[in-house]
């Protein structure tokens, strides 16, 4: 398929554990972010990359979360020690740069359903 | 600190009738502002955006307008069709400055038979 891929589609874990979420972006997208939406939230953003680098890890809750991104294709967001707050559903989502110098609007993936228990 | 603000979670509509759903901002920077779309499951998809340059921008049964004085925008969906129920995120970034792009959160339409 050609949209953003997300894996696991659904995750359960203990209190405490680590989980690492995988995004595909879409290929030959640059730009990659991650969003959470807890429920009955919106959209809250966590991180975003441009190629490689992440210029804005912002919105990351705690030290307990990180991303990376390599080959400007894949990323995986971690989060250790997990937390029952941490349950979510996390979304990635990748634009790329059209020709006016703007990104274009976000690609998202189905997300990963994270359920700490 | 919400800089992208949804006040109604949800609103209900007659099929066949204009939907019109409002977004407020708080930051004067937001020069791009988008409405996203989303099913339960599946991800936000993309349904219109517009440039603070403009204050109308439309597509088919979505018009977008912008108030840049008020921080205003709204989304308009007429004729209203069943499959529009789903929840609609407001959107807005600085591109200017390459900013993220920050969410409301989002308001529940639903289509009445």
């Amino acid at each position: 398929g050609a949209g953003v891929s997300q894996s696991p589609s659904n995750k359960v874990t203990e209190k405490g554990k680590d989980v690492e979420l995988r995004c595909d972006p879409i290929s030959g997208h640059t730009a990659l972010y991650w969003y959470r939406q807890s429920l009955g939230q919106g959209l809250e953003f966590l991180i975003y990359f441009q190629g490689n680098s992440a210029p804005d890890k912002s919105g990351l809750p705690s030290d307990r979360f990180s991303a990376e991104r390599t080959g400007g294709s894949v990323s995986t967001l971690t989060i250790q020690r997990t937390q029952q707050e941490d349950s979510a559903v996390y979304l990635c989502a990748s634009s790329t740069l059209l020709g006016t110098g703007t990104n274009s609007p976000l690609h998202f993936g189905n997300g990963t359903r994270l359920t700490v228990t | 600190d919400q800089q992208v603000k949804q006040n109604s979670p949800s609103l209900s509509v007659q099929e066949g009738r204009i939907s019109i759903l409002n977004c407020d901002y708080t930051n004067s920077m937001f020069d791009y502002f988008l409405w996203y779309k989303k099913y339960p499951a599946e991800g936000p998809t993309f349904l219109i955006s517009i440039s603070s340059i403009k204050d109308k921008n439309e597509d088919g049964r979505f018009t977008v307008f912008l108030n840049k004085s008020a921080k205003h925008l709204s989304l308009h969906i007429v004729p209203s069709q069943p499959g529009d129920s789903a929840v609609y995120f407001c959107a807005a970034s600085a591109i200017k400055r390459d900013d993220k792009i920050i969410f409301g959160k989002g308001t529940r339409l639903h289509i009445l038979p």
